[in-house]
């Protein structure tokens, strides 16, 4: 069984550009989650994925979008990249939705905006 | 607006012995999990230990135990015979039951070290 996966493992952008992080979700998972881990920080949810559509989203701004595909892999797009995005990127996936599934987290990609 | 809360940025413990990680959260609902995580330098967030607000009989994992007071809304963590392989950041996190919105609402974070 294969985990969750995430590319790249790092990242350098400048101010301004666009972003896209990929995650693969663990086998047989059709849920997936991203968090954003500031510098010395717990992750903050981002928004939920659930069979290609969004489900649920946090306090974060339109300028973070994601997409999920028909084999449940996943994407983070952030445009428009400011300094404080730079942060450790994680995703997570779950069998399905509902707090029962345990939600299972990628190794995550580190995005540094200079 | 569900919180949660370390207030422990750092702790040590000498190899072999005994440490308990605190957690305090706030919570109108009554239905819910609570989890403790542990981030490795790997960066890997792992799950240690999960309870259910329901259960009144704490969760145990082997070396891991926890104390949780639901009145209290206090949930901490005890790690038995630490090793070094315990040391890691550990995040107390929280996350609705039978919701659709199953977001998972982290602390900021306990650094454990392990000192031989």
């Amino acid at each position: 069984e294969t985990g969750v996966t995430q590319s790249p493992t790092h990242l350098i952008k400048t101010r301004g550009q666009q972003v896209t992080l990929r995650c693969s979700s663990q086998s047989g998972h059709n849920t997936v989650s991203w968090y954003q881990q500031a510098l010395g920080q717990g992750p903050q949810f981002i928004f939920q994925y659930y069979r290609e559509e969004e489900n649920g989203r946090g306090n974060f701004p339109p300028r973070f979008s994601g997409l999920q595909f028909p084999n449940y892999s996943s994407e983070l797009n952030v445009n428009a990249l400011e300094l404080d995005d730079s942060a450790l990127y994680l995703c997570a996936s779950s069998f399905s939705l509902g707090s029962s599934y345990e939600q299972y987290f990628g190794p995550g990609t580190r995005l540094t905006v200079t | 607006a569900q919180t949660v809360t370390q207030s422990q940025p750092e702790m040590s413990v000498q190899e072999a012995e005994t440490v308990t990680l605190s957690c305090t959260y706030d919570t109108s609902e009554s239905d819910y999990y609570l989890f403790w995580y542990k981030q490795p330098p790997s960066r890997q967030m792992i799950l240690v230990i999960r309870q259910e607000a329901y259960k009144q009989q704490n969760a145990t994992e082997n070396r891991f135990s926890v104390n949780f007071q639901k009145a209290a809304k206090s949930f901490s963590l005890k790690i038995s015979d630490s090793q070094l392989g315990d040391a890691a950041m550990y995040f107390c996190a929280y996350r609705r039951g039978l919701n659709r919105d199953d977001k998972i609402i982290f602390g900021k974070g306990t650094r454990l070290h392990i000192l031989p």
